[in-house]
């Protein structure tokens, strides 16, 4: 099984802040990895696949990068409507999510 | 637009089957190109993928359930389900279906999600 690490669990900024998620595969998924913002009572959301590609829709604020096992999320100026948890998800070898990194405003 | 619906019971006793179905409209669950999935959040924690199915029939699960998952379609009524045997506390969570893309294997449609509790 391929499992995802998320670092940090949580996370406190302020709006206008630049906000960095990391994910580390336990293994090389090449760029086989999904991010996902998740609120409270909702759906899941999918903001970037394959690593770097922004999903239609999804303000360019976001970004993905990395490649391997390194992988980094990227919010360039954090929004109110950014607070949410955010996930990772391999899918080189069936699917395993992160355990999540939880973001709030300080 | 895709729309995705669960539905079952909320409630499930320790050591049944919890059993879910899906509901798809504004697309052919027949349809190739995307796999149909779900997953699941247990109070408190992440999202656990169960599995997936193709509109070949074929399936994948999470080894983790122990082959206690089981996905299949009924394209007739354009929904899909799950089963869950023996279920215990453990399973109490939010499950949500979902569509799953078939080349970068993104969940870009997903249902509201059910919550489903096991207890006696």
């Amino acid at each position: 099984d391929i499992q995802m690490t998320q670092s940090p669990s949580s996370l406190s900024a302020s709006i206008g802040d630049r906000v960095t998620i990391t994910c580390q595969a336990s293994q090389d998924i090449s760029t086989y990895l999904n991010w996902y913002q998740h609120k409270p009572g909702t759906a899941p959301k999918v903001l970037i696949y394959d690593a770097s590609n922004l999903e239609t829709g999804v303000p360019s604020r976001f970004s993905g990068s990395g490649s391997g096992t390194d992988f980094t999320f990227t919010i360039s100026s954090l929004q109110p409507e950014d607070i949410a948890t955010y996930y990772c998800q391999q899918f080189y070898n069936l699917i395993t999510f992160g355990q999540g990194t939880r973001l709030d405003l300080k | 637009q895709v729309h995705l619906q669960e539905s079952g019971p909320g409630l499930v006793r320790p050591s049944q089957t919890l059993s879910l179905t899906c509901t798809v409209s504004g697309g052919s669950i027949n349809r190739g190109s995307y796999y149909w999935s779900w997953i699941r959040q247990p109070a408190g924690k992440g999202l656990e993928w169960i599995g997936h199915m193709y509109p070949s029939g074929s399936t994948n699960y999470n080894p983790s359930l122990k082959s206690r998952a089981t996905i299949s379609g009924d394209t007739s009524k354009n929904q899909f389900s799950l089963n869950l045997s023996s279920v215990t506390a453990a399973d109490t969570a939010v499950y949500y279906c979902a569509r799953e893309h078939e080349v970068f294997f993104k969940l870009d449609f997903w249902g509201h999600g059910i919550l489903v509790s096991v207890s006696s």
